[in-house]
């Protein structure tokens, strides 16, 4: 079947270094992506893997083990504005998205 | 980046009726959209792949016969929820690829979705 976890909530702090993770057991594997979603509105592209390693966009990586099923998202340097639901998702196949649940981060000045 | 625009953004219908939801793809031409439904606190599940001048083809557990898709030009794919009752009260997302081989999907704004 497909799973894909990820923390529920995180709360970090203004200025701060926050990681979120992945892990995934999946049948089919074309990349990890990363996903900002604030309330309400539609998720907005972060960063993605295909292989392994460490990808790096300004405040944001994202680093993959595909042995491991695992990825991160680590966001640097963190702003109130980051308040936002980070979504996880494995593409299969050309086209076909399966998203994780979601983590909710809460930035606190 | 592309532009897919999804109207409305919100609306409220009484049990019974049916909801029209329109996906446009602003500044490219979409063959393939898709459609996500997210019920709050929950990640985003695909609903269905929508086809330009095909039939759609849907995920398990999904009806067909509820959630009509039509895909009737390259721009432009609609998502009727047919007979609506509160339970499909959600919000709806599309999303299409601006080229062939991209991987970055592009979303719609949503559409909120109360059944009343």
């Amino acid at each position: 079947g497909q799973n894909i976890d990820q923390p529920t909530e995180m709360t970090a702090t203004e200025g701060a270094i926050v990681q979120i993770n992945c892990t995934y057991q999946t049948s089919g594997f074309n990349g990890l992506f990363w996903y900002q979603q604030h309330a309400g509105e539609a998720p907005t592209f972060l960063s993605y893997n295909v292989l392994d390693g460490l990808e790096e966009k300004g405040r944001f990586s994202s680093f993959l083990s595909r042995s491991k099923g695992y990825s991160y998202l680590l966001l640097k340097e963190l702003q109130m504005k980051d308040s936002a639901s980070y979504l996880c998702a494995v593409l299969r196949g050309t086209y076909k998205y399966i998203f994780g649940t979601g983590t909710r981060l809460k930035v606190l000045a | 980046g592309a532009v897919v625009s999804q109207h409305p953004s919100r609306v409220i219908c009484k049990s019974g009726t049916s909801v029209k939801i329109e996906c446009r793809s602003l500044d490219f031409q979409a063959t393939t959209m898709f459609w996500y439904r997210q019920f709050p606190k929950q990640s985003l599940m695909l609903m269905a792949t929508s086809n330009e001048g095909s039939k759609a083809t849907y995920e398990q557990g999904v009806e067909k016969d509820k959630f009509l898709i039509n895909h009737a030009s390259l721009t432009l794919s609609t998502l009727t929820v047919t007979s609506a009752h509160p339970e499909d009260s959600s919000f709806y997302i599309c999303s299409a690829y601006d080229r062939v081989g991209s991987t970055e999907a592009f979303f719609g704004q949503g559409t909120r979705l109360t059944v009343v």
